[in-house]
């Protein structure tokens, strides 16, 4: 298995609602990544968990939550969005820890659409 | 800041053209440097991953090349067709994985 696998692939959403993404891999990938990537840009970074501890945040507000419950699964909880976070979110994943030097290998995206 | 430049931004040729996409860095100071393809709305696919000690991978019709000492790496795309048409993002792995800008390719049949 070499993919990482994300659901759902779309989702819409409503200001006060809570709902969840969630990135799942099998390739032994000890690093686990959250971006996020408005259109016409490039991905932005949100989180890095580095076996399966939260090694970067990159300032994102409280109201993503990330969760890396074991080694192959990623989940971003969402709560209280705003229009504005309407994006694609990408989970991507690496072999061992994190560092400047690791290969990334994406999941296909989930759409998210904030009303 | 470290930034990763792609030019150009956009480009339209027509099917079976040769074609070089650039992507140049500030810092050349770097540990591999990684060539996706985006399709609208959908996620990244690897194309070619160059380590710091490689100077160029080659893939079917693709071949990426990279000078450290310049700080850029091309991506060559030879005999374009229709299904090439996506953006293409450069990522430069050093202290932190760095996206380039993009270039958005057009191959018209």
């Amino acid at each position: 298995d070499t993919e990482v696998t994300q659901t759902p692939k779309h989702l819409v959403m409503g200001m006060t609602n809570k709902k969840s993404l969630k990135c799942e891999q099998h390739m032994g990938h000890r690093a686990m990544y959250w971006y996020k990537q408005k259109a016409k840009k490039p991905p932005e970074l949100m989180f890095v968990y580095s076996y399966e501890k939260l090694s970067i945040n990159e300032s994102v507000p409280s109201r993503f939550s990330p969760e890396c419950p074991n080694s192959s699964l990623l989940n971003l909880h969402l709560h209280a969005l705003q229009p504005e976070d309407s994006a694609l979110y990408l989970c991507a994943s690496s072999q061992g820890g994190f560092s400047g030097a690791n290969v990334l290998t994406f999941g296909a995206g989930s759409r998210l659409t904030v009303l | 800041k470290q930034e990763v430049t792609q030019i150009p931004a956009a480009l339209s040729v027509p099917e079976g053209e040769n074609l070089v996409l650039n992507c140049s860095f500030t810092d050349s100071a770097i540990y591999n440097l990684q060539w996706f393809r985006q399709d609208p709305g959908k996620g990244l696919t690897s194309l070619l991953l160059i380590q710091s000690s490689q100077r160029e991978q080659t893939s079917g019709r693709l071949n990426a090349s990279l000078d450290k000492s310049s700080g850029r790496s091309t991506l060559y795309i030879a005999a374009s067709q229709p299904g090439d048409s996506a953006t293409y993002l450069c990522v430069r792995g050093y202290q932190k994985v760095t996206f380039g800008t993009g270039t958005k390719l057009q191959v018209i049949p």
